[in-house]
């Protein structure tokens, strides 16, 4: 079964340093997101991105944070400047339509810890 | 703003019937889904329902009253492995694609 695929599962990084988030989505879906999860907290929407472009953004992706899809099957995130604050769970999510009963399948994650 | 809430946690007996309750106040409501996530995983798909009523998929059932703003999620023939967090997920018709989710119901199941 399709799944998606997210790299590196942890992260460790220093207060100030850029990290970058990658994930393969599912094959012929065309929607991406990401959403985050403080722990012991509820899972946050981020950005949602399609046709090589934003959708949407919630106000927690401020400038410090970016998404990209550098090639035909990746889909990162990079926070510059990471603070304290952004220690998390990363989770990337994608959907093969955008319509309001698209199922959005989640990837294991990436646990960053900012040190 | 939105507002979704769950109990934080329920514990059942292997075998039994939990239904985890959800109430939500949006503006625009346009879909509510269920996820399962296991500790430290990703949340994975349950549920979704849009009209008013029961949707049904094997041990687990999921019934929405838009009126009341109030969906739950049925757990029957509970299993060990059934112990997790439920999260609750709300689509409105002002944004997207994003998905809302509420805080996530614990559900211990003990033998």
């Amino acid at each position: 079964e399709p799944e998606v695929t997210q790299t590196p599962s942890h992260q460790v990084t220093q207060m100030g340093q850029e990290v970058i988030l990658r994930c393969v989505p599912i094959s012929n879906h065309l929607y991406f997101y990401w959403y985050r999860q403080i722990l012991g907290q509820k899972v946050e929407f981020l950005v949602s991105f399609y046709n090589n472009e934003i959708s949407e953004k919630s106000e927690i992706f401020d400038d410090q944070f970016s998404v990209e899809r550098p090639d035909g099957s990746n889909f990162t995130l990079k926070i510059r400047s990471t603070k304290l604050e952004d220690s998390a769970m990363y989770f990337c999510a994608s959907s093969a339509g955008g319509g309001r009963g698209e199922t959005q399948y989640f990837g294991p994650g990436t646990r960053l810890l900012v040190l | 703003g939105q507002n979704i809430d769950q109990p934080t946690e329920m514990t059942a007996t292997e075998g039994a019937i939990v239904q985890i309750n959800c109430t939500y106040q949006t503006s625009g409501f346009n879909g509510l889904f269920w996820y399962q996530q296991h500790a430290g995983e990703a949340p994975t798909f349950l549920s979704y329902n849009v009209l008013d009523g029961l949707e049904e998929k094997g041990r687990f059932s999921s019934f929405l009253s838009r009126s009341k703003g109030y969906s739950y999620l049925l757990l029957k023939e509970l299993q060990m492995k059934d112990s997790a967090s439920y999260l609750c997920a709300v689509k409105t018709t002002d944004s997207w694609g994003k998905l809302q989710f509420g805080a996530g119901t614990q559900v211990v199941v003990t033998p």
